[in-house]
């Protein structure tokens, strides 16, 4: 199984709500990412997995929560959102590299892909 | 900061012809992907060249890496109809898992 699934495909959330991204991959892989994509413009990390722990915050607004609760899933928790992080939220994964210094060595795997519109 | 700035923007071409990519980046690398995207889709990866390559081939698609330019192209031969996407080239720079992602080329093949 090669896949990167995301649930919802389509989110519409006013301001006040609470929502959630879910993301899954049963490929064994430990990194798994969280991207938001504008359109026309390319995907932008906001945060990395790692071996279940994070790794990496672009530093993005506490509006955005992100967790990993096992090696299989990860949630983008979402509260207080503004108009202008509507965006197609992207999930991805990828074999963890063994030495950390040797950058991203691997292909990442990507899900189609939640358009999130916030009113 | 965006790492690599892909030209042209946008690319438009008859089913037959070959197509070329170009991204340029900033920094020192350990290995440049080039990813496609379908219309509002997630991004499929295409092919990987580290740093210490300077060629690779993966079917149809052609990439090249110049560290000394900074520089990398894709080339696409016998396009088709199919092949209408957008392409990122994405840098791999330090430690950790981070990837950067270029500005990206809109290709449009028309039959």
């Amino acid at each position: 199984d090669t896949e990167v699934t995301q649930t919802p495909k389509h989110l519409v959330m006013g301001m006040t709500n609470k929502k959630s991204l879910k993301c899954e991959q049963h490929m064994g892989h430990r990194a798994m990412y969280w991207y938001k994509q504008k359109a026309k413009k390319p995907p932008e990390l906001m945060f990395v997995y790692s071996y279940e722990k994070l790794s990496i915050n672009e530093s993005v607004p506490s509006r955005f929560s992100p967790e990993c609760p096992n090696s299989s899933l990860l949630n983008l928790h979402l509260h207080a959102l503004q108009p202008e992080d509507s965006a197609l939220y992207l999930c991805a994964s990828s074999q963890e590299s063994l030495r950390r210094s040797s950058g991203s060595r691997y292909e990442q795997f990507f899900g189609p892909g939640t358009r999130l519109t916030v009113l | 900061s965006q790492q690599g700035e892909e030209d042209p923007q946008a690319l438009s071409i008859q089913e037959g012809e070959n197509a070329t990519m170009n991204c340029s980046y900033k920094t020192s690398i350990n290995n440049l992907q080039w990813y496609r995207q379908n219309s509002g889709r997630g991004l499929v990866h295409l092919i990987l060249i580290r740093s210490n390559e300077r060629e690779k081939h993966s079917g149809r698609l052609r990439v090249t890496l110049d560290t000394s330019k900074k520089s990398s192209s894709l080339l696409i031969t016998a396009s088709r109809a199919a092949d209408t996407a957008s392409y990122f080239c994405a840098t791999s720079t330090g430690g950790g898992n981070k990837l950067t992602f270029g500005t990206g080329t809109q290709l449009k093949v028309e039959l």
